[in-house]
Parts: structure tokens; C-alpha cells; sequence
């Protein structure tokens, strides 16, 4: 089954402590996203990559760091937590930008 | 800032009527998308039409875009109740793909 999985789903951490949102797709898509959804903002887009080891900044990138190694993972990294990055965070893929795309089922993050 | 910008913002109506989500963007386009959201989950893609289209439909679905006026509109016709969710437009361009704030429909039984 094609899709975009996320882990973990739910993650309730404190500020400071480093945490690794992990995303992966199996339909071999070049270009994967990482937005974030707060209510009243719509999605963000966080960081996206065109393809591996091809990464760029988005609308809200800081906090955050992304690497692109394999064509289907795109991990999402937070060095530093902060309050203001608790929010609902999805990943998705594409063949290409401008294409349609493929969500993950999201990851709730609570920072305290 | 975001591109582009669903009007109206929350749209209740009753079971069997049609619903009426409109977007409007800024800039050029190659494509404009249209995603729904059940509460707190990912978005699914309904509907992709390409600055070249004017009109699209999915089942019950039709979509318009209007590239002169920079606006599209998602038409559901004979709404369920399971039809409640979140709906997103999304433009697309060689640079960038912006979703907007979504529109928020309920459909009451």
C-alpha cells in the first residue's frame, strides 16, 4: 500500500531535550515536506527536499534541522525543543513540488 | 503569508445541500489542489486542476478556477454528514506550494 508513515504519532517531551520525528515513503517520490499545523495559521511549511541530500528552508524553519540521505526517509529533528514548537506536525511526499501530495498521519508534540 | 486564502473561514448546512468553499491566491500558478482533513489527521488530496483547466469534477465533487480573477471554487453537491472535515486549498508553483487557513465545514444530519 502506497503511503507516508510518521513516528512517533504522539510525543509529550521538555524543553531542551533533542527528539527525531522520523518519516518515510514507499512510492519513491523525489520531493518530500515537513509542515506544521497550529490552529488559526493553517499548515506551515517547516523544510522540504527536492531529493537526496537536496534540502531547503521553508516559511518557519527555525528549531529545526532535516537531512535527506535516502531517497524515502526525511527525518525532522529538533535540537532543542522549545514550548513554542508543541504543535501537529506532518510530513508528506510528492513526485514532484508542484504535484500532489501524500500525507503522513501526522505527530502530535507537546513540549513542556 | 499565506497564498492562498479560503473564504468563508466555517460553513454549517444541512444534509443533502450543497456546499460552496472559495480560494483566492495572489500570484501565478501551474496547479491549484484541494485537500480535506478529518479532525487531526493527515490531509487527502481531492482534486488537482492546472492553470490550463477551468473545470474538474470527482464524483461529487466540481472544482472551478478562475486564473483571471486568481480564485477557484470547490463545489460538494448532496452533503453527507461523513462529509464534515476540513477543506484546504494548496497553489503550486515551480517555487513553492502554499496551503491556506482551510475552511471548515459541518454537515448537520
Amino acid at each position: 500500500e502506497a503511503q507516508v508513515t510518521q513516528n512517533p504519532r504522539y510525543l509529550i517531551t521538555v524543553t531542551g531535550k533533542k527528539l527525531t520525528v522520523t518519516c518515510s515513503q514507499n512510492m519513491n517520490h523525489e520531493y518530500m515536506s515537513w509542515y506544521r499545523q497550529d490552529p488559526g495559521l493553517g499548515l506551515r511549511q517547516i523544510y522540504y527536499s527536492m531529493n537526496v541530500e537536496v534540502t531547503d528552508k521553508g516559511d518557519v524553519p527555525e528549531g529545526y534541522k532535516v537531512s535527506r540521505k535516502e531517497k524515502r526517509n526525511f527525518p525532522l529533528i529538533l535540537e532543542s525543543p522549545s514550548p513554542n514548537q508543541t504543535s501537529l506536525y506532518f510530513c508528506a511526499s510528492s513526485l514532484q513540488r508542484e504535484e500532489t501530495q501524500y500525507f503522513g498521519p501526522g505527530t502530535r508534540l507537546l513540549v513542556l | 503569508s499565506q497564498q492562498g486564502e479560503e473564504d468563508p473561514q466555517a460553513l454549517s448546512i444541512q444534509e443533502g445541500e450543497n456546499a460552496t468553499m472559495n480560494c483566492s491566491y495572489k500570484t501565478s500558478i501551474n496547479n491549484l489542489q484541494w485537500y480535506r482533513q478529518n479532525s487531526g489527521r493527515g490531509l487527502v488530496h481531492l482534486i488537482l486542476i492546472r492553470s490550463n483547466e477551468r473545470e474538474k469534477h470527482s464524483g461529487r465533487l466540481r472544482v472551478t478556477l478562475d486564473t483571471s480573477k486568481k480564485s477557484s471554487s470547490l463545489l460538494i453537491t448532496a452533503s453527507r454528514a461523513a462529509d464534515t472535515a476540513s477543506y484546504f486549498c494548496a497553489t503550486a508553483s515551480w517555487q513553492k506550494v502554499t496551503f491556506g487557513i482551510g475552511t471548515k465545514l459541518q454537515v448537520i444530519p
